[in-house]
């Protein structure tokens, strides 16, 4: 089954200590995206890549790093500069379909920094 | 001010109850998604519609353009059916960023 995975589900830092989400999918999406969820708040975008070796940054990027090597993997680290990088994380992927775009989305995973 | 605004923020329901959820947008659109989220969080997503009705089983989403409005209505409302619903809508012009609602918490109780 064709889909996005994001490893772990659960996840507990220390503060000061970096830490990288995993996102991988098989769907063969070009579009990657990280979102971030807080409550009460609606998703913001981290990072997007669009493409293979090039990323964009996003509304709340500050504290936050990607790479894009593959098609298939976008990992996130959060490093120690992250004021707050308590919150769950998704990442989705995106396909154009007759000019729209429809995103997909991972399980996500729930961040803890004490 | 948020692109995309919801209501209600929070939705209680007896089971069998017809459910509305709305969506409210202040942006130039290509089309509207609608996204559901589970208590455990992963994202599913339900409708993508630029004009007129959609239907899928108890779910209909309609959008009216003109007015930048979308609703999102349940028939014959169930327990299963709680979760979190979330509109969306793309940026035009910037190859694939989404404005995202707040979200509706929805509670359908037996």
């Amino acid at each position: 089954d064709g889909g996005i995975t994001q490893s772990p589900k659960y996840l507990f830092r220390k503060e000061g200590q970096n830490v990288t989400l995993s996102c991988e999918q098989n769907l063969n999406h070009d579009a990657m995206y990280w979102y971030r969820q807080d409550p009460g708040q609606g998703l913001r975008l981290i990072y997007y890549s669009q493409i293979v070796n090039d990323f964009q940054k996003g509304d709340i990027a500050e504290g936050y790093s990607v790479s894009r090597e593959k098609k298939e993997s976008f990992p996130l680290t959060v490093t120690s500069a992250q004021k707050n990088p308590t919150a769950f994380y998704l990442c989705a992927s995106s396909i154009e379909r007759g000019g729209l775009s429809e995103q997909y989305f991972g399980p996500g995973t729930r961040l803890t920094v004490t | 001010k948020n692109e995309v605004e919801q209501s209600p923020q929070n939705l209680t329901a007896q089971e069998g109850e017809f459910i509305t959820i709305n969506c409210s947008y202040s942006v130039g659109i290509s089309a509207l998604h609608w996204l559901q989220q589970h208590p455990g969080g992963g994202i599913v997503s339900l409708f993508m519609l630029s004009s007129g009705k959609k239907k899928h089983g108890r779910l209909i989403a309609t959008i009216n353009i003109q007015e930048k409005h979308s609703s999102l209505h349940i028939t014959a409302s169930h327990p299963r059916d709680s979760a979190v619903y979330i509109c969306a809508v793309p940026l035009l012009d910037t190859g694939n960023q989404f404005y995202f609602g707040t979200g509706t918490s929805l509670t359908v109780i037996p």
